[in-house]
């Protein structure tokens, strides 16, 4: 059975930083495909990042590029997503998600973690 | 960017009834289409990837349809569990985009 399970989340100020951890189990984790995806309170589903199953390619919105980086440790099974200068609407749950495929055309989410609740705030 | 729009955004539906909700890509995304459902604090769960392919252990009730601009979701006979805010989302194009949501709701 595929398992996420995320952690990091917290009140940070704004201009702070944070890095959210989401460990994987349940399937070959190299063999996918990973991201991130948030939502603020009460909105709708917005893709923040995407890593390929080795973790050569990685892309993101112009939301959140340049200031968050998502990587993998495929000897920890567990992916992260460095966030920087941080932003009150970057207030959100974070969701780790594996992906349907390992590379283009299967970037699809296809299993999700709980989230996680990231409050940026003075 | 790929700016997804969803019809309707509510969907009032009694319990046994046909539900067709809609989405529509500002260019072609040919196949590359997802919906997911997601109720109150929980994550969403994918339904329907490839525009037309049921993901594991979803309904034979669901099915998908669309290619190009405009896609389908139709749940044939709605059962109290399928009342949720369902999203699409297409990965065909960078960034990758969901439309707004349609809640389908009890009538």
């Amino acid at each position: 059975e595929v398992q996420l399970v995320e952690s990091g989340g917290g009140l940070v100020q704004p201009g702070g930083s944070l890095r959210l951890s989401c460990a994987a189990s349940g399937f070959s984790f190299s063999d996918y495909a990973m991201s991130w995806v948030r939502q603020a309170p009460g909105k709708g589903l917005e893709w923040v990042s995407v890593i390929s199953g080795f973790g050569t390619y990685t892309n993101y919105p112009d939301s959140v590029k340049g200031r968050f980086t998502i990587s993998r440790d495929t000897s920890k099974n567990t992916l992260y997503l460095e966030m920087n200068s941080l932003r009150d609407e970057d207030t959100a749950v974070y969701y780790c998600a594996k992906c349907l495929g390992v590379s283009s055309g299967g970037y699809a989410p296809d299993h999700w973690g709980q989230g996680t609740l990231v409050t940026v705030s003075s | 960017e790929v700016v997804m729009t969803q019809s309707p955004a509510t969907l009032s539906v009694s319990p046994g009834e046909r539900a067709t909700l809609s989405c529509r890509a500002s260019q072609s995304i040919k196949s590359n289409l997802g919906w997911y459902q997601q109720k109150p604090g929980q994550a969403p769960r994918l339904v329907i990837h490839g525009a037309s392919t049921r993901a594991t252990g979803i309904p034979a009730r669901f099915s998908g349809s669309g290619s190009g601009t405009e896609f389908t979701l139709t749940i044939s006979s709605l059962q109290s569990e399928d009342f949720a805010v369902y999203y699409c989302h297409q990965y065909n194009n960078w960034p990758l985009t969901f439309g707004g949501g349609t809640k389908v709701e009890m009538k």
